[in-house]
């Protein structure tokens, strides 16, 4: 069955960086883009970043553009989001979540990412 | 791009059918057939629920159906259960490679 499993969350101090992981399994990885999606505490969700299966493209909300960037290693099926310029509203859930043509068809626990001083 | 409008709120009684509309623009729900809306207990995270507008995911009961009309996307719930209390988003391609949420509502079952 198809497992996606994030890691690497935390708190972190405004202005600081953090890095996400997303482990995946049960699936032909290479072959499905994959997305990020946040969810700050008891808000709704919001689209972060995509990358195509084989990371020849990638897209940013205009929220996280400059500051994340995600990618990802076919080999070891993982996904990443590295976040730079962290600032509080960034505080929320993330999630990692695979592709299946312009929607998301099976989403990760999440993992928390909490920026505060 | 906004969020897109969905009720925060919506009711109804065991057995009973209750509609969520997701409202949007020209530019987002208008302009794509890629409506899909998803369903969120307390704690959990998101389960895909309906995609390109009306279509089902294996798994998911045919008591959840979707619909698009101009720029309002609904989802209507047939036959309401306990378990389909729960938050419920609906999503659209936003052009550009960008995706918008909606607002979110939440079920309850009296």
């Amino acid at each position: 069955q198809v497992q996606l499993v994030e890691s690497g969350g935390g708190v972190v101090q405004p202005g600081g960086s953090l890095r996400l992981s997303c482990a995946a399994s049960g699936f032909t990885f290479s072959s499905y883009g994959i997305h990020w999606v946040r969810q700050a505490p008891g808000k709704g969700l919001e689209w972060v970043a995509f990358i195509e299966n084989d990371g020849s493209r990638v897209h940013y909300a205009d929220s996280v553009q400059g500051r994340y960037t995600i990618s990802r290693d076919n080999s070891r099926n993982t996904l990443f989001l590295q976040m730079n310029s962290l600032r509080v509203e960034d505080t929320a859930v993330y999630y990692c979540a695979k592709d299946l043509w312009y929607c998301f068809d099976f989403w990760g626990q999440g993992a928390l990412v909490t920026v505060s001083s | 791009h906004s969020a897109l409008t969905q009720p925060p709120s919506a009711s109804g009684s065991p057995g009973q059918s209750v509609t969520i509309s997701c409202t949007g623009t020209s530019s987002d729900i208008g302009a794509y057939n890629y409506v899909s809306w998803y369903q969120q207990h307390p704690g959990q995270a998101p389960k895909l629920m309906i995609y390109e507008v009306r279509k089902r995911p294996s798994g998911v009961p045919d008591r959840f159906s979707g619909s698009k009309s101009g720029n309002t996307a609904s989802l209507t719930v047939s036959g309401l259960q306990a378990e389909d209390e729960a938050d419920y988003y609906c999503c659209s391609d936003a052009g550009n490679n960008n995706f918008v949420f909606g607002t979110g509502t939440k079920v309850t079952v009296l």
